[in-house]
């Protein structure tokens, strides 16, 4: 079946640091990958996405590309802030399954 | 436009006990999700809804029932508590499969 696998936390950066979260997937077709990020106390937002091999998914300043070679879809930011300091989800979605298939989550906390 | 509400926020039950929890959007959404979050296990879903008068089971039904007797809700009951159940629950819903799902802010649930 379909999974996801996201690099364990949780992570601590400094301010201003590069960030990356590797998330790795197994699936079969061509699914679509997502990243939803997590904020203390509230549900999860969708941070971005993308449907198809070579797409790059961009919000907020992370970015992350569909690598259908490496099956990865990892998440980076040049520069991360305080109010960075989340919970990351990376999740797949294959075409004709209702479901997400949700990673384990990163937790990422940003120090002034 | 509150988006997607769930009530209530917290809830301590004890074993053999029942509750339902609601979980209500106003975007005219016809796909609703009920999802439980466990600590390093992600979001793993419980049942679904593609429509009015319509569910179906996820991953993790057992324990489980709900119903979807109007557009805008989506009920989840637990008609005899465990303590397995003690977890974050989470509803969303989206417009079609392969559209973003919308988060609720979560209920977490303790059974004793």
């Amino acid at each position: 079946g379909d999974s996801v696998t996201q690099m364990e936390g949780p992570v601590t950066l400094s301010e201003e640091a590069f960030l990356t979260i590797n998330c790795t997937y197994t699936a079969t077709g061509y699914p679509s990958l997502f990243w939803y990020v997590q904020y203390p106390g509230e549900g999860l937002q969708l941070l971005l996405k993308a449907t198809k091999a070579d797409d790059k998914g961009s919000n907020k300043g992370f970015e992350a590309t569909y690598r259908k070679e490496t099956t990865s879809f990892h998440l980076e930011k040049g520069s991360v802030q305080v109010s960075d300091s989340a919970v990351y989800f990376c999740a797949l979605k294959n075409f004709g399954n209702e479901k997400l298939t949700f990673g384990t989550g990163t937790r990422l906390t940003i120090i002034p | 436009n509150a988006g997607v509400t769930q009530t209530p926020k917290f809830r301590v039950l004890k074993t053999g006990q029942s509750m339902t929890l609601l979980c209500a959007q106003d975007m005219n959404h016809e796909y609703m999700y009920w999802y439980r979050q466990d600590p390093g296990m992600g979001l793993r879903l419980i049942h679904y809804s593609v429509g009015e008068g319509t569910t179906a089971k996820g991953e993790v039904p057992d324990g489980y029932n709900v119903s979807r007797l109007k557009k805008q809700n989506f009920l989840l009951g637990l008609e005899s508590a465990a303590p397995s159940q003690t977890s974050v629950y989470f509803c969303a819903s989206s417009f079609a499969p392969a559209n973003e799902q919308f988060f609720g802010p979560g209920t977490r649930l303790t059974v004793l």
